[in-house]
């Protein structure tokens, strides 16, 4: 199984909602990632969780709470958004270290 | 100067024909390089790794210049199915963190 699932696919929230975006992996990979990525932009990291401790934050703002209740998964708590949060959320797993990261098909998050 | 940076292209390739293009990176402690392909409204898919003696996968070649700091990849026998976007990332010393580069765009056409 080489295939990094998330949930939801699209999402569309108010500035004041509450939500979360779900990602899994079956790799056995000890790295996970949250990635943002604006249209005709690259990928811009957020996060990085390393044997499920948070190894990296990319100064995100707090409104952006990763958690990762164990190897395998890993969320992304949203509140109290901005209309310019809406962008495609990545998530990818790796191999410990210097290793290639294989990213989910991604949640399309429209905030209104 | 942006820590790794590409063409954005468009490069308009005929169908049959080789295109290659680079990527440059600042940061001269970089340990590992890849290429990955992006589909409009997809997810990046890691393509290949680029290894210090270069290496091959089928029509395509992956080239490292440490001394002037760039990647290269170059796609033999372009198929319509090649257009894409090509991201290329950069592991730096820091070893999880990648940074990708803005992106080149390919459109093979007929």
């Amino acid at each position: 199984d080489t295939e990094v699932t998330q949930t939801p696919k699209h999402l569309v929230m108010g500035m004041t909602n509450k939500k979360s975006l779900k990602c899994e992996q079956h790799m056995g990979h000890r790295a996970m990632y949250w990635y943002k990525q604006k249209a005709k932009k690259p990928p811009e990291l957020m996060f990085v969780y390393s044997y499920e401790k948070l190894s990296i934050n990319e100064s995100v703002p707090s409104r952006f709470s990763p958690e990762c209740p164990n190897s395998s998964l890993l969320n992304l708590h949203l509140h109290a958004l901005q209309p310019e949060d809406s962008a495609l959320y990545l998530c990818a797993s790796s191999q410990e270290g210097a290793a290639g990261q294989f990213f989910g098909p991604g949640t399309r998050l429209t905030v209104l | 100067r942006k820590e790794v940076e590409q063409d954005p292209g468009p490069f308009n390739v005929p169908e049959g024909a080789t295109v290659a293009f680079n990527c440059t990176y600042s940061n001269s402690a970089s340990q590992s390089f890849f290429w990955y392909r992006q589909d409009c409204r997809k997810e990046p898919k890691l393509l290949m790794s680029v290894y210090s003696s270069g290496n091959e996968d089928g029509r395509f070649t992956a080239q490292l210049n440490r001394a002037s700091q760039y990647i290269s990849l170059l796609i033999r026998d372009s198929k319509l199915s090649d257009s894409a976007t090509y991201l290329c990332a950069v592991n730096g010393a820091a070893g999880n963190k990648l940074t990708f580069g803005g992106g080149t765009r390919v459109l093979v056409k007929p």
